[in-house]
């Protein structure tokens, strides 16, 4: 089963310009959540997709934004891109077993610089 | 308030047996996860504790004690590729619609010497 791809791996933007990063999860997972990762902030949390409906959000501003398809890939998109979104962009897809075990993989991360 | 709180760094000899404790206040609970993640790399799953008690694999257990927002990791018979950060995570909640979000704590530097 292939795990979570993430696209593009690297990518280099200037300020005041957008930005959209593609995530497929892993195959039959519903749940797709995507996270900012900073040396100063750790790992925060931004939103889950679940069904192609956003069901929660974290506290970032509206220039962060998401979708999702039928087909459980998500995108997500930044506007206005600032130097504080420099960030590596993680996202996630869960699954639940009926044994009461949950698993949650991430994918490689796409590592965004804002110059 | 949301905290889950973890040691900043602990060092340890190859072979030897190192545990990692976390603790957690948080509004609501459904698992608490491990994670490893290697400098410049994506976190990668350990474990997934939902339920008092020990899960082994391998080399590496966890555990919880949900009375006492209390989890630890083990990592048993060190090798030098262990070096990394450990992050401890809670999900606050499961729903049939909602995944709700996980809360990491901002790491364990663990880092092994020969």
């Amino acid at each position: 089963k292939a795990g979570v791809t993430q696209t593009p791996r690297y990518l280099i933007k200037t300020r005041g310009q957008q930005v959209t990063l593609s995530c497929s999860p892993i195959s039959g997972h519903r749940s797709v959540s995507w996270y900012q990762q900073t040396p100063g902030q750790g790992l925060q949390f931004l939103f889950e997709y679940f069904s192609e409906t956003q069901r929660n959000k974290g506290n970032f501003p509206g220039r962060f934004s998401g979708r999702q398809f039928s087909n459980s890939r998500s995108e997500m998109n930044v506007s206005t891109l600032e130097l504080g979104d420099s960030a590596l962009y993680l996202c996630a897809s869960s699954s639940f077993s009926g044994s009461n075990q949950e698993t949650q993989y991430f994918g490689p991360g796409t590592r965004l610089l804002v110059l | 308030g949301q905290n889950i709180d973890q040691p900043t760094e602990m060092t340890a000899t190859e072979g030897a047996i190192v545990q990692i404790n976390c603790t957690y206040q948080t509004s609501g609970f459904n698992g608490l996860f491990w994670y490893q993640q290697h400098a410049g790399e994506a976190p990668t799953f350990l474990s997934y504790n939902v339920l008092d008690g020990l899960e082994e694999k391998g080399r590496f257990s966890s555990f919880l004690s949900r009375s006492k927002g209390y989890s630890y990791l083990l990592l048993k018979e060190l090798q030098m590729k262990d070096s990394a950060s450990y992050l401890c995570a809670v999900r606050d909640y499961r729903g049939t619609d909602s995944w709700g979000k996980l809360q990491f704590g901002a790491g364990t530097q663990v880092v092994v010497t020969p």
